[in-house]
């Protein structure tokens, strides 16, 4: 199974809320990833988890925080979001060592009003 | 140094025919090279990699052909079907640890039936 899981599918969410993306894996990868990707453009990494650590942040802004409670589960929180922000939101994970193949989920759609 | 040139932008084939899409990538550390196949309001599925020491790896209709002192690698599609038609991105990395992937800017592939 190389399943990886986002909800929520869609969200619209105004420059003033607050909202979170959640990505799951039950691969048993350790490395997670959050790529932003607007259309008709290749994913842009954000930032990346090494064994439920932050290891690459890709001088994302404050307004996107990243979180991994556990080996399973990353968490993207948003907040105080630009129009400009609106995108496909992806999560994808992999191995740390060994085979390197990166799953990505099917995306959260994001409009921010 | 650390971009991946992809080519062409947008191709259209006939049923039955062969698509090919080439890149090109600079750094010589890369030593993993993916081929992700995207539809529509969906995330990058992998659809087959190859790393530097085979210069040919085939999983079906779907090629990759590396050749590793020119620093490019290209995807075949043999008997290109209109089920096929989605955006196409080549990408290249390094191995060791959780590992960023460079995406080239996509293929847009169409087939006509």
């Amino acid at each position: 199974d190389t399943e990886v899981t986002q909800t929520p599918k869609h969200l619209v969410m105004g420059m003033t809320n607050k909202k979170s993306l959640k990505c799951e894996q039950h691969m048993g990868h350790r490395a997670m990833y959050w790529y932003k990707q607007k259309a008709k453009k290749p994913p842009e990494l954000m930032f990346v988890y090494s064994y439920e650590k932050l290891s690459i942040n890709e001088s994302v802004p404050s307004r996107f925080s990243p979180e991994c409670p556990n080996s399973s589960l990353l968490n993207l929180h948003l907040h105080a979001l630009q129009p400009e922000d609106s995108a496909l939101y992806l999560c994808a994970s992999s191995q740390v060592r060994g085979t390197y193949e990166q799953y990505f989920g099917p995306g959260t759609r994001l409009t921010v009003t | 140094q650390q971009q991946v040139k992809q080519s062409p932008q947008s191709l259209i084939v006939q049923k039955g025919g062969i698509s090919i899409i080439n890149c090109a990538y600079e750094n010589t550390a890369f030593d993993y090279f993916p081929w992700y196949q995207q539809f529509p309001g969906k995330g990058p599925a992998l659809l087959i990699a190859i790393r530097p020491d085979v210069s040919e790896k085939k999983e079906g209709r779907f090629t990759i052909s590396f050749n590793k002192s020119a620093k490019q690698f290209s995807l075949h599609i043999m008997d290109s079907q209109p089920g096929d038609s989605a955006t196409y991105f080549c990408a290249a990395s390094m191995s060791g640890g959780a590992q960023k992937l460079v995406f080239g800017q996509g293929t847009r592939l169409t087939i006509n039936p």
